[in-house]
C-alpha cells in the first residue's frame, strides 16, 4: 500500500514570495491533515479536512495561508506572501476517518522543508 | 486546551541498554489517547506505541513499553535493549475528541555503540 506522498521535498524562497505544497493521501482515507513543524518543536496542526470539507482550521494563519482539497483526495497548502517565520517542515497526514471518540491512526508523509530567506 | 510537555531535550543511551523518556500532559478530558512517535532524520513520523486512557494496563510493543499514570498525567516511554536504529527524535502526543493530535516538543535520543 502506497503511503502519503508529498512534494516538493525541499523548497527555498525569499520572503514575500508565494509557495505551494502538494499532498496525496493514502487511497481511501477521508481525513487529511496539514501540520507545521518549526525546527526544535513538535508538529502543530494547521488544518484538518474531512473529504473536501474543513473540520478544523483554528490554527491556520488565514491572512497568508490557504488550503484546499477540492475533489476530496489530494490537497494543496499555499503561503502568500511568505515570512521568515514560516521556515519549517510541513507535514501532511491522512487517516481512514475521524470521530469524536474512536481512534483513527494518522499516517504521515515525508514532509516538505521550507526555507524562507 | 491540552498541553504536552517533554522536559528532556536530549537523552543518551549505550547500545543494548535501557532509556526512559518522560512526558506529562494537561487535560480536563477523561477519554483520550496518548502516543509516542519516532521521527528519524528522514522526517517521517512513525507511530511507536499508543495507550487508551481507559485502559489501566500499560501498552507494550516489542522493546517499547509505557508507564501510564493517569492521575499524575504522566506517560513515559521505555526503550529496552537500545539499538542504533532507535536514534531519532521522539514525540509524545495527545488525542482527545476529533482526532486532533497535540505534540510535545520532542526528545532527541542518541545511541552510543
Amino acid at each position: 500500500e502506497a503511503g502519503v506522498a508529498q512534494s516538493p521535498r525541499y523548497k527555498i524562497i525569499e520572503k514575500r514570495q508565494s509557495v505551494a505544497f502538494w499532498c496525496n493521501p493514502i487511497s481511501g482515507h477521508a481525513t487529511l491533515y496539514w501540520y507545521q513543524q518549526i525546527l526544535g518543536q513538535g508538529p502543530k496542526l494547521l488544518i484538518q479536512f474531512q473529504n473536501n470539507g474543513v473540520v478544523d482550521d483554528s490554527q491556520l494563519p488565514k491572512d497568508r495561508f490557504s488550503a484546499e482539497r477540492l475533489k476530496g483526495v489530494d490537497s494543496t497548502l499555499k503561503i502568500q506572501p511568505a515570512k521568515l517565520e514560516d521556515s519549517a517542515v510541513y507535514l501532511c497526514a491522512s487517516s481512514l476517518d475521524w470521530a469524536e471518540t474512536v481512534y483513527n491512526e494518522q499516517f504521515f508523509g515525508p514532509g516538505t522543508r521550507l526555507t524562507v530567506l | 486546551a491540552q498541553t504536552v510537555t517533554q522536559s528532556q531535550p536530549e537523552m543518551s543511551v549505550q547500545e543494548a541498554e535501557t532509556v526512559t523518556l518522560s512526558c506529562t500532559y494537561d487535560t480536563s478530558e477523561s477519554d483520550y489517547y496518548l502516543f509516542w512517535y519516532k521521527q528519524p532524520p528522514s522526517r517521517q513520523m512513525i507511530l511507536v506505541i499508543r495507550q487508551e486512557a481507559y485502559k489501566q494496563q500499560n501498552a507494550t510493543e516489542n522493546r517499547f513499553s509505557v508507564n501510564f499514570q493517569k492521575a499524575a498525567k504522566s506517560f513515559s516511554l521505555k526503550i529496552s535493549d537500545s539499538q542504533l536504529g532507535d536514534a531519532a527524535m521522539y514525540f509524545c502526543a495527545f488525542k482527545a475528541a476529533g482526532n486532533k493530535l497535540t505534540f510535545g516538543g520532542g526528545t532527541r535520543v542518541l545511541v552510543k555503540p
